[in-house]
């Protein structure tokens, strides 16, 4: 399959601070990428869908002011967690997907996770 | 109700054992059925794809699908150790654009 990678694998930052996570995909064009949010024991929560160049479609409950998503390329989508709180605390996932053709098209595949603690 | 429902576990089985999970969804319209494994940890593998009732088979793994029932399995033989994971089924709607995930079931595969 398809690789997506996720810078860091792991963060810990103080409260009040913005951590910024990058998600790739390595050897295909990821015309939509999603962010999940996991906490431990439970499935993954879609927190938001990104499209190529347009403005991220986020779920009910998530603030985007919060968690800032940029999908400027085909190959990069970033989350970036503001002013972060203990609660913020948790493993977020990338995954991206490939509506364009070719071997890896309508398959979306997952990037290893971000594991984020905030102190 | 959950579109998607999953027994969450843990299931705990002997190794070489038939290994069967299940996931149950109530929306019809779901077109599109994949199961996904989770070590801990780490971000969910692609397992298995598929998009018609019947069975499909690859190696060990064995994905059905009854869309008369909305019941979805994904079997396991000859189960192994490193199969221990947490398993989501996911079912994708065209329309919705969007993956839904079951809770996940969790496996462990004792030597």
């Amino acid at each position: 399959g398809a690789v997506v990678s996720q810078h860091p694998s792991r963060v810990i930052c103080k409260s009040g601070t913005s951590v910024k996570i990058e998600c790739r995909s390595l050897d295909f064009q990821a015309t939509t990428m999603f962010w999940y949010r996991q906490f431990p024991k439970q499935s993954l929560m879609l927190m938001a869908t990104s499209n190529e160049g347009s403005k991220a479609t986020y779920e009910q409950g998530v603030e985007k002011d919060k968690f800032l998503i940029n999908h400027a390329s085909l190959t990069l989508s970033t989350l970036t967690v503001t002013s972060a709180h203990p609660e913020d605390s948790s493993f977020y996932i990338c995954s991206a997907r490939s509506r364009s053709g070719g071997a890896y098209y309508n398959e979306q595949f997952f990037g290893p996770g971000t594991r984020l603690t905030v102190l | 109700q959950k579109e998607v429902e999953q027994d969450p576990g843990p299931l705990s089985v002997p190794e070489g054992a038939i290994v069967s999970l299940n996931c149950t969804y109530s929306n019809s319209a779901f077109q599109y059925f994949m199961w996904y494994r989770q070590y801990s940890r780490k971000g969910p593998e692609l397992l298995m794809y598929t998009y018609s009732s019947g069975n499909k088979e690859d190696g060990r793994f064995t994905a059905q699908v009854d869309k008369s029932s909305k019941y979805i399995s994904l079997f396991i033989r000859d189960s192994q150790p490193s199969d221990s994971a947490t398993y989501l089924c996911a079912i994708y709607n065209n329309a919705g654009n969007m993956l839904t995930f079951g809770g996940g079931t969790r496996l462990m595969v004792k030597p």
